[in-house]
Parts: structure tokens; sequence; C-alpha cells
């Protein structure tokens, strides 16, 4: 597609349930990145993956957090057992490459009750 | 990469030119400014970068500081479309993340 795609959009999940939320990259883009944007704040980095490869998973917040890139082109960032505190806006980018600029999609708006 | 500080909004009659400041004064010399703003609802949506010499292009203009310490976005002529909070962001081109601050929410006015 013409750009990077998000689903579900929005996402209700009880407190202690698993969520799984997906990305579709640019076609061809090999950097995909995955940030966390709390409401009123800026997005914040979580994961990197060139290709199928996790780069950087520095700013994963905590063992409940796990991305996968297994083929190098669709993403699923899963979240275990899910807080209140993991309510937030999940953004995916991609690229080309690490020099070049992101495409963010529009994002999953996850809220946890 | 280096710290940037913006204001927390600012206000632009439609119309008009959107300047917007940021102070990256710790910026290193090969950190490039990126700019990107938000839309509400959407996702960052990449904008201009630039190392040292300005930059123009469809959307906007970046002037930076013959220092590099600051540098200033202009919408040459603001729309309403263009109320988004924007952020100024400075990093390695070779670098992987981007750094994201509070950014600067702009309100365009009719």
């Amino acid at each position: 597609g013409a750009g990077v795609s998000q689903s579900p959009r929005y996402k209700v999940a009880k407190r202690g349930q698993d969520v799984a939320l997906r990305c579709d990259p640019i076609s061809g883009h090999v950097s995909l990145f995955w940030y966390q944007q709390a409401l009123g704040q800026g997005p914040e980095f979580l994961t990197y993956f060139q290709n199928e490869a996790q780069l950087d998973k520095s700013g994963l917040p905590s063992d409940r957090f796990f991305a996968e890139r297994p083929e190098g082109s669709v993403s699923t960032l899963k979240i275990q057992r899910t807080q209140q505190e993991d309510s937030a806006v999940y953004l995916c980018a991609s690229s080309f490459g690490a020099t070049y600029g992101y495409t963010f999609g529009s994002g999953t708006r996850l809220t946890v009750v | 990469d280096a710290k940037t500080t913006q204001p927390t909004s600012m206000d632009c009659a439609e119309g008009r030119a959107a300047n917007l400041p940021c102070n990256h004064s710790t910026i290193s010399g090969n950190e490039y400014v990126y700019w990107y703003r938000q839309i509400h609802s959407q996702g960052p949506q990449y904008i201009i970068h630039g190392l040292k010499n300005n930059e123009t292009n469809e959307m906007a203009s970046l002037i930076i500081t013959e220092d590099r310490k600051s540098s200033t976005l202009i919408l040459p002529h603001a729309t309403l479309r263009d109320t988004a909070v924007y952020y100024c962001i400075v990093r390695f081109n070779a670098g992987n993340m981007l750094t994201f601050g509070g950014g600067t929410r702009l309100m365009v006015k009719p």
C-alpha cells in the first residue's frame, strides 16, 4: 500500500488480557520502528527492526512487551497481561534505512480497563 | 542525540507565516535537524531536515543559524490544516531512532 497500515485502529482490553497489534510497513522498507505515545506526550521509542532482526529493544518498558517481524515485513507488537499504564497510542514507522525519513502509521489506540 | 527546546504553544493567523523556533545548543557537527508534525489522531509526518544549509521544500523552509545552535521552521502561508504539534529533533543521520520532545502546539486561527 501507499502508507504504513496499523490494525486495529482502536483496542479495548480488560486488565490482564493479552493483546497483539499489527503493523504493515511500506513495501520494501527495511527499517521498522515501534513507538508508544501517552496522552499529551511525544512518542517514545520502543524497539527497532532491520529486516527480521530486532537490533534495539531498549525502549520496551517490561518483559510483558514483545515484538517480532519474522519475515522482515509485517510486524506484531504483543503485550501480555495488560495493565492500565499500558493505555496509549502505539505507533509504527518504517523507512528504507536508518538514514532516511520515517513514514508513520496512524497508530493503534489501546485502552486498558 | 542532542536535546532540543521548543515553546510549548504558539498561535498564528491564517494566511500569515508561522515561524517555529527550536534551540539545540549542544548539537554536534554531524547531527541533523529534523522537523516532524503530528495532526490530531494521526501519526507524525516528516516535514524537512537539514545539516547546516537552509532548506526548502513544498511544505516548509528550514533556517539554521551559522553556529547551528538554533533553527526556525517556517510555514510561509499557514492554513487551518497546519494546526498540529511540531517536533524539532536532532539526530545523527546514521542513527536509528528519533527522540521526540514535547514539541510546539501550533494553533492556526481564522
